[in-house]
């Protein structure tokens, strides 16, 4: 058990430009979760995947953000026009399917927007 | 809508103080209570899952509880390692049946 993988770990940018990110899950997991957390605050969900099928979007999830798990596997979270708010910690999480199995997160990815 | 809310915001203590934690929460049929721990410049590590009130799990100096409101973090005898934010989550019946929705989080500092 390797655990969850994100990259890069940290990401400056300048507003305006798109930032794509990277989560690998535990390999056996199939849903995988996308929360952002800004400073003194808890994860805000933001999408989950069951295998490949994207189930439920939140509504923070703005049409500049773009999530995509090809096969079932790793996922990407794109951000469009990158504005100042969007600067947070992008974390990604996953587990196994079946009631309250414990979602296992990565280490993030730390967004700053310039 | 489910809500969290955790107390104190921030908590310090000395080496050896036991102290507990507070988690309430409002949700429309709970699916269950997770606690986290988070360390500067980490993602949250799992802790504990509790799914029906009356319900208690223990992991060395941690034990956590639930009722029907909230979920209280028993930390006993400290140490400094025990330092970090502990973050409460709730997973309810209504819309996404896998979110997680959290609380702020309590920082925990412990002074040897």
């Amino acid at each position: 058990d390797t655990g969850v993988s994100q990259n890069p770990r940290h990401k400056i940018t300048k507003r305006g430009q798109n930032v794509t990110f990277r989560c690998d899950p535990i390999s056996e997991h199939n849903r995988l979760y996308w929360y952002r957390q800004t400073l003194g605050q808890g994860p805000e969900f933001l999408t989950y995947f069951q295998n490949e099928a994207q189930l439920e979007k939140s509504r923070l999830l703005s049409d500049r953000f773009s999530a995509e798990r090809p096969k079932g596997s790793f996922s990407t979270l794109e951000i469009q026009r990158t504005e100042q708010g969007d600067s947070a910690m992008y974390l990604c999480a996953s587990s196994l399917s079946g009631i309250n199995q414990p979602q296992h997160f990565g280490d993030g990815t730390r967004l700053s927007i310039l | 809508e489910d809500q969290v809310t955790q107390s104190p915001e921030a908590l310090r203590l000395q080496e050896g103080e036991s102290s507990s934690l507070n988690c309430s929460y409002t949700v429309s049929g709970l699916r269950g209570l997770f606690w986290y721990r988070q360390d500067p410049g980490k993602g949250p590590e799992f802790l504990f899952t509790l799914y029906s009130a009356g319900e208690e799990k223990e992991k060395e100096r941690l034990k956590a509880t639930l009722t029907k409101k909230e979920s209280f973090l028993h930390i006993t005898a400290p140490k400094p390692e025990d330092s970090a934010t502990y973050l409460c989550a709730v997973q309810g019946l209504t819309g996404a049946n896998s979110k997680l929705t959290f609380g702020k989080g309590i920082t925990l500092s412990v002074r040897p």
